[in-house]
């Protein structure tokens, strides 16, 4: 069983429309969790960092961590075209990630229709 | 410059050259990671250099040869590599605190 399973899509929604991405993991240990947006040819940049369960808003995303199930969500509203990207998740068992590194998902290949 | 920035961004090379991968952060971080990332497969993490102490080595091949000479810098010294490991390499950095800030990546082929 791979540790972070996520559905790598492709995923199309029309615009305004509400994104949901998710992740489940078998690790227990994980506490941090990380949602990663990747456009071709870049490099992962960080969209939204939780620790343990819970919710967490900023501007049009909102991150969801389900610990008991082992399951996390990335929720996108009022997607536009700027959004099309791979979304990643990602997560460790330790804090300062010094020594732990990430684990990924594959990525959700997201595209929202003008 | 500010962020991560790697170099170079595109890199060919035959499986009898040696080549050096480059990155470098200016967040005042004091840890430094090497992922890859190949088509259909997560990022693999490579390397973790934390106070420019290597402290995880993830069962990779011996071609591929870390280097941390300062808290800012960090390499990738590559030798006799094979086709598979065309891919694209990213550095990243953080500051004990699990955000981990990535560069734009080397996109590497091996010929």
């Amino acid at each position: 069983q791979k540790e972070v399973e996520q559905d790598p899509g492709p995923l199309s929604v029309p615009e305004g429309a509400i994104v949901s991405l998710n992740c489940t993991y078998s690790n227990s240990a994980f506490q941090y969790f990380m949602w990663y947006r990747q456009y071709s040819r870049k490099g992962p940049e960080l969209l939204m960092y939780t620790y343990s369960s819970g919710n967490k808003e900023d501007g049009r995303f909102t991150a969801q961590v389900d610990k008991s199930s082992k399951y996390i969500s990335l929720f996108i509203r009022d997607s536009q075209p700027s959004d099309s990207a791979t979304y990643l998740c990602a997560m460790s068992a330790g804090s300062g990630g010094g020594a732990d590194g990430l684990t990924f998902g594959k990525g959700t290949h997201l595209i929202i229709q003008p | 410059e500010t962020g991560v920035t790697q170099t170079p961004r595109h890199l060919v090379m035959g499986m009898t050259n040696k080549k050096s991968l480059k990155c470098e952060q200016h967040l005042g971080h004091n840890a430094m990671y090497w992922y890859k990332q190949s088509a259909k497969k997560p990022l693999e993490l490579m390397f973790v250099y934390s106070l420019e102490e290597r402290v995880e080595n993830n069962s990779v091949p011996s071609r591929f040869s870390p280097e941390c000479p300062n808290s800012s810098h960090l390499f990738l010294h590559l030798h006799t590599l094979q086709p598979e490991d065309s891919a694209l390499y990213l550095c990243a950095s953080s500051q004990a605190g699990n955000e981990q800030f990535f560069g734009p990546g080397t996109r590497l082929t091996v010929l």
